[in-house]
């Protein structure tokens, strides 16, 4: 099972502060990631990606950490906000030349007041 | 707007039984997908489809089966080799399958449910 491993599986924080959501993969051959946000009962929607010639990509609030020697990818939210509440997920691609994903199991955010 | 939808929302399945879910894109995508997704765990692929009249199977195919005669269109059937269909399934697409880093949109979901 390929699954990436998303290593808190819930994590709480307070709105304005930083939260950080970590993900750790196995297959070296992964060359693309991406982060997925997922409200309850709806599809998950795309946040942001990085691909492996990098180690960082900044979009507004959102950063994406990659560190390929340590197999782990993080998402940095600055400052948090309520609206942020919600479960996200990592994913990665590259391995057999098709744009299959492979999930992460998913972190739980809550952000409150 | 462009967009995937997915029907129904909630789809009750009896014993024996096979039910058919629906997904249809407008975003001219040559890619869909299915996902199933459990409780505590991730998006798990069934099937994917890269182009018309051609699919593969994807992690989880059993008890699953998929057609794509439209460009538009992927419906996946639960049949009744599947054990355990209760889930949430998930519909994706994007533009050009066979490229990695394409990103995925997805559906709002279809919440399966057995009698």
């Amino acid at each position: 099972d390929q699954q990436d491993k998303q290593n808190s599986p819930s994590l709480s924080v307070q709105e304005g502060r930083i939260s950080i959501l970590n993900c750790d993969y196995t297959n070296s051959m992964f060359d693309y990631f991406l982060w997925y946000k997922k409200y309850p009962a709806e599809g998950p929607t795309f946040l942001i990606s990085i691909s492996s010639i990098k180690d960082k990509n900044e979009d507004g609030r959102f950063t994406v950490f990659l560190n390929k020697s340590a197999k782990h990818l993080s998402l940095h939210i600055v400052p948090s906000q309520p609206g942020d509440s919600a479960v996200y997920f990592c994913a990665a691609s590259g391995t057999d030349n098709t744009d299959k994903l492979i999930f992460g199991t998913g972190t739980r955010l809550q952000v409150f007041p | 707007d462009g967009g995937i939808t997915q029907s129904p929302k909630y789809l009750f399945r009896k014993e024996g039984q096979n039910v058919t879910l629906s997904c249809e894109q407008n975003l001219n995508h040559d890619a869909m997908y299915w996902y199933r997704q459990d409780p505590g765990q991730g998006l798990r692929l069934i099937y994917y489809s890269q182009i018309v009249n051609d699919f593969q199977k994807g992690d989880i195919a059993e008890g699953y089966s998929v057609s794509r005669e439209k460009k538009e269109s992927f419906p996946l059937t639960v049949t009744s080799a599947q054990k355990n269909p209760t889930a949430f399934y998930l519909c994706a697409s994007s533009p050009a399958g066979g490229r990695p880093g394409e990103t995925q949109y997805f559906g709002p979901g279809t919440r399966l449910l057995v009698l």
